[in-house]
C-alpha cells in the first residue's frame, strides 16, 4: 500500500529535550515536505527537500532541523524544543511532475510542557 | 508571495442540500495547481479535488465540484447531495509546481453536517 509513514503518532515531552520524528514514504517520491498546523492558522511549511541531501527552509524553519539521506526517508528534529512548538506535525510527499498530487502522513501530535 | 484565503471559517448544510466553500488565491503567475483537501476528526488530510489552472474545465470527483474562475482568482468547492461524512476541516491550497513543490493552504472551513 503506498503511504506516507509518521511515527511517533502522539508526543509529550519537556523544554529542551531533544526529539526526532521521522517520516518515511514508500512511493519513490522525490519531493518531500514537512508542515505544522495550529489553529487558526492552516497548514505552514517548515522545510522541504527536494531530493536526497537537498534540504531547504520553509515558512517557519526556526527551532527546526532536518536531513535527507536516504530517498524514503525525511525525519524532523527539534534539538531544543519550546512549548511554541506544540502543534500537530505533517509530514507530506510527492512527484516532482504533475499534478504534484502531495501524500500526507496521519500526523503527529507534539505537546512540549 | 502567494496568499489563500478562506473567508468562511464556519459553514453548516442540511444532510442532502448542497453547499459551496470559498476560497481566493493572490498569485502573479499563470501556471499553477490548486487543491482542496478534507482533514476529518482523525486528522488525515485527504485529497479531495484538483485543478490545473491551464485547463478551462472545472473538475469533478463524484459529489464535488469547483467553480475555477481564473481572472477572479477564485476556486470554491461544491458539495452536492452532503452527508454526515463529509463533515470536516477543508483547507484549499495552492502550488506553483515546476521548481516550487511548495502547498500554500488558506487557513480552513469547518463545515458541520445537519441531520
Amino acid at each position: 500500500e503506498a503511504q506516507v509513514t509518521q511515527n511517533p503518532r502522539y508526543l509529550i515531552t519537556v523544554t529542551g529535550k531533544k526529539l526526532t520524528v521521522t517520516c518515511s514514504q514508500n512511493m519513490n517520491h522525490e519531493y518531500m515536505s514537512w508542515y505544522r498546523q495550529d489553529p487558526g492558522l492552516g497548514l505552514r511549511q517548515i522545510y522541504y527537500s527536494m531530493n536526497v541531501e537537498v534540504t531547504d527552509k520553509g515558512d517557519v524553519p526556526e527551532g527546526y532541523k532536518v536531513s535527507r539521506k536516504e530517498k524514503r526517508n525525511f525525519p524532523l528534529i527539534l534539538e531544543s524544543p519550546s512549548p511554541n512548538q506544540t502543534s500537530l506535525y505533517f509530514c507530506a510527499s510527492s512527484f516532482r511532475r504533475p499534478p504534484y498530487e502531495q501524500y500526507f502522513g496521519p500526523g503527529t501530535r507534539l505537546t512540549v510542557t | 508571495a502567494q496568499t489563500v484565503t478562506q473567508s468562511q471559517p464556519e459553514m453548516s448544510v442540511q444532510e442532502a442540500e448542497t453547499v459551496t466553500l470559498s476560497c481566493t488565491y493572490d498569485t502573479s503567475e499563470s501556471d499553477y495547481y490548486l487543491f482542496w483537501y478534507k482533514q476529518p476528526p482523525s486528522r488525515q488530510m485527504i485529497l479531495v479535488i484538483r485543478q490545473e489552472a491551464y485547463k478551462q474545465q472545472n473538475a469533478t470527483e463524484n459529489r464535488f465540484s469547483v467553480n475555477f474562475q481564473k481572472a477572479a482568482k477564485s476556486f470554491s468547492l461544491k458539495i452536492s447531495d452532503s452527508q454526515l461524512g463529509d463533515a470536516a476541516m477543508y483547507f484549499c491550497a495552492y502550488l506553483l509546481g515546476a521548481g516550487s513543490y511548495q502547498l500554500t493552504f488558506g487557513k480552513g472551513t469547518k463545515l458541520s453536517v445537519i441531520p
